[in-house]
């Protein structure tokens, strides 16, 4: 297992286009995460989930974004019409479990031209 | 307001020297972690800290967990060139799911 996949690694979209970012956990690891990560700033979580499960949505804005982990395939963030502030680096990691360390994916660059 | 506050934020050294980087907070955590970025990647794990007073060594790096568990170090002896990346921790709020990441500290060793 090479660990946690992110597909694709760039992503361009115009203003008003949908965006969808892909994760596969490592596996094993039923536990993911999405963090996005403006230049030269730290990461902010935006949601966690479990197999079928949002455990915790809280820092995921309101409108136009949304994430889900379906039984079977890998977790999805999916961005509604994007605006040029969603162009940041969008980051999943996995764990087997709450207060494991978490194993981060290569990140999704989404710049919305 | 970050909950999490890293210092400095910014630390160019020698290589050979000795530095610390420090993490804060005024709050609890059940656990802090801490990750080292390289530009174009994700975060990776170093260490997991869990107990108050925790002390862990990684080769010339050494974490210290505070007592009260709200404050971190990590101290590099004879840094090197490759140490060169950001400096992430990142904590477990008591009775709360997820990680919250520092503000990070952006570490160059010159040759």
């Amino acid at each position: 297992n090479a660990g946690v996949m992110q597909n694709p690694r760039h992503l361009v979209r115009r203003r008003g286009q949908e965006a969808r970012l892909r994760c596969s956990p490592m596996k094993g690891h039923s536990h993911v995460y999405w963090y996005r990560q403006l230049p030269e700033e730290g990461l902010k979580f935006m949601v966690y989930l479990q197999k079928e499960n949002i455990i915790d949505e809280s820092g995921m804005p309101k409108e136009r974004f949304s994430a889900e982990f379906p039984k079977e395939g890998p977790s999805i963030l999916r961005i509604q019409q994007v605006v040029r502030g969603d162009s940041a680096a969008y980051f999943c990691a996995s764990s087997s479990g709450q207060g494991y360390g978490y194993t981060f994916g290569s990140g999704t660059r989404l710049t919305v031209v | 307001t970050q909950l999490l506050e890293q210092s400095p934020q910014f630390l160019s050294i020698q290589e050979g020297e000795n530095l610390t980087v420090y993490c804060n907070s005024s709050s609890v955590f059940s656990s802090l972690q801490w990750y080292r970025q390289e530009p174009g990647e994700g975060p990776v794990l170093l260490v997991t800290v869990v107990t108050g007073g925790e002390v862990k060594k990684l080769k010339r790096l050494t974490f210290q967990f505070g007592d009260a568990r709200k404050d971190s170090s990590l101290h590099i002896t004879a840094a090197q060139p490759g140490d060169t990346g950001l400096y992430l921790c990142a904590g477990v709020l008591l009775g709360a799911n997820n990680l919250f990441f520092g503000t990070g500290t952006r570490l160059t060793v010159i040759p």
